[in-house]
């Protein structure tokens, strides 16, 4: 089986712009969570989409939003970038039994 | 909620075993995962180890979990230099509920 994609792999933005990063998850996988990793606060949840619903929210602002297709394809959008929204984004599916997730290799966004 | 923490560092010699430990807050935590980052790469899952059982055993790994006091370790049996990542430990309560990371421990495995 596949593993998860992410596109693009990396992405320069400058500060207000706005950015859509995309991510396929392992098929038959209906789960898609995101997360914002950074050097300064680690590895922190965004948010879970599963069928086309957003499951589970973490703390950011209104400005992250996202979504899900019916084929559970995911994006991510950020709208009026910031300096601190560098990062690298993680994208994970989830399925089966155990409902572990499988992480892809991630979208490394710079904002200058 | 749920609060998972991690030692940042350690550092062993190769041929020798590596210790990860991590502590979780939510007695309830059903789910517990053990991830290596490597540098440039997303999350790898290792292994993990559903809250009814005490102990898991995989190839060079092994996972420990005290439920009582809440604790979860990896160990790693002759370390190699290929082992060097960020180990991440999560949680999770229950099916749907979204992962909870520690914030990594970076091991260094020395020639």
């Amino acid at each position: 089986k596949a593993g998860v994609t992410q596109t693009p792999r990396y992405l320069i933005k400058t500060r207000g712009q706005q950015v859509t990063l995309s991510c396929s998850p392992i098929s038959g996988h209906r789960s898609v969570s995101w997360y914002q990793q950074t050097p300064g606060q680690g590895l922190q949840f965004l948010f879970e989409y599963f069928s086309e619903t957003q499951r589970n929210k973490g703390n950011f602002p209104g400005r992250f939003s996202g979504r899900q297709f019916s084929n559970s394809r995911s994006e991510m959008n950020v709208s009026t970038l910031e300096l601190g929204d560098s990062a690298l984004y993680l994208c994970a599916s989830s399925g089966g039994g155990a409902d572990t997730q499988y992480f892809g290799p991630g979208t490394r966004l710079t904002v200058l | 909620g749920e609060d998972v923490e991690q030692s940042l560092f350690l550092s062993v010699r190769e041929g020798d075993s590596s210790v990860i430990n991590c502590t979780y807050t939510d007695s309830s935590s059903t789910y517990l995962y053990w991830y290596k980052q490597e540098p440039g790469a997303g999350l790898q899952l290792l292994t993990y180890i559903f809250s009814n059982m005490d102990m898991k055993q995989d190839q060079r790994l092994t996972v420990l979990l005290n439920k009582k006091d809440k604790h979860l370790s990896l160990r790693i049996a002759d370390t190699q230099t290929g082992d060097s990542a960020i180990y991440f430990c999560a949680a999770r309560a229950n099916y749907g509920q979204n992962f909870v990371f520690g914030p990594g421990t970076r091991l260094s495995v020395l020639p």
